[in-house]
């Protein structure tokens, strides 16, 4: 079935420094989706992006689809502590509505 | 303003027992899902409802069932459970071809 590969698996990183993190996949999506989930809580909705090639900004966040729609990264500028948490890159299967696969998850830490 | 309600928040079960957990949404949303979340897993696609009285198989569907009972619940099932199926559960809808799911708080299942 499909899947999505994401890394890295975890990060350590000081306090206003830059993370990048990405997901691949063997499959092409027509939707892709970057979700932060806090400690106890569900996923929240970060971005979205809807087409190939599309680069999307929701402040210090910055994310884009692919070109070959098999990919799509997520950029934080200026890490702070409330950074911290897991996120998750998600796609919507072509051709299949309403399937929605998640990666495995980045778990984030800040060092202040 | 709920967004997606799911009880219990916490339930311990014995090998062998039945339970349903229950999920509700109040955003006349099409899509309703069933994830479990283990830990280095990431979330993973239990069943999901593309529609009010269609379901469909995720990656991980043995040992559960579902029911779409109306537009706005989704419930999930455990016949028999397993030690295996200790987990965290999350219930998410989103609206049809609008794939920014939207999850509940989660269930934490543990079974002994």
């Amino acid at each position: 079935g499909q899947q999505l590969n994401q890394s890295p698996q975890s990060m350590f990183i000081q306090e206003g420094e830059d993370v990048s993190m990405n997901c691949t996949s063997s499959s092409i999506f027509n939707t892709w989706l970057w979700y932060k989930q806090d400690p106890g809580e569900g996923p929240v909705l970060l971005i979205a992006l809807y087409k190939a090639g599309e680069l999307t900004s929701n402040g210090r966040l910055t994310a884009q689809f692919g070109i070959t729609r098999k990919d799509s990264f997520l950029n934080i500028s200026a890490s702070i502590p409330s950074d911290v948490g897991i996120y998750f890159c998600a796609g919507l299967v072509t051709g299949n509505t309403g399937k929605l696969i998640f990666g495995q998850g980045t778990t984030l830490q800040v060092k202040p | 303003n709920a967004g997606v309600t799911q009880t219990p928040k916490f339930q311990v079960l014995k090998t062998g027992q039945s339970m349903t957990l229950q999920c509700a949404q109040d955003m006349n949303h099409n899509s309703m899902y069933w994830y479990r979340q283990d830990p280095g897993m990431g979330l993973r696609l239990i069943y999901y409802s593309a529609s009010e009285g269609t379901t469909d198989k995720g990656e991980v569907p043995n040992g559960y069932n579902v029911s779409r009972l109306n537009k706005r619940e989704f419930s999930l099932r455990l016949e028999s459970a397993a030690p295996s199926q200790t987990s965290v559960y999350f219930c998410a809808s989103g609206a049809q071809g609008n794939t920014e799911a939207f999850f509940g708080q989660g269930t934490r299942l543990t079974v002994v």
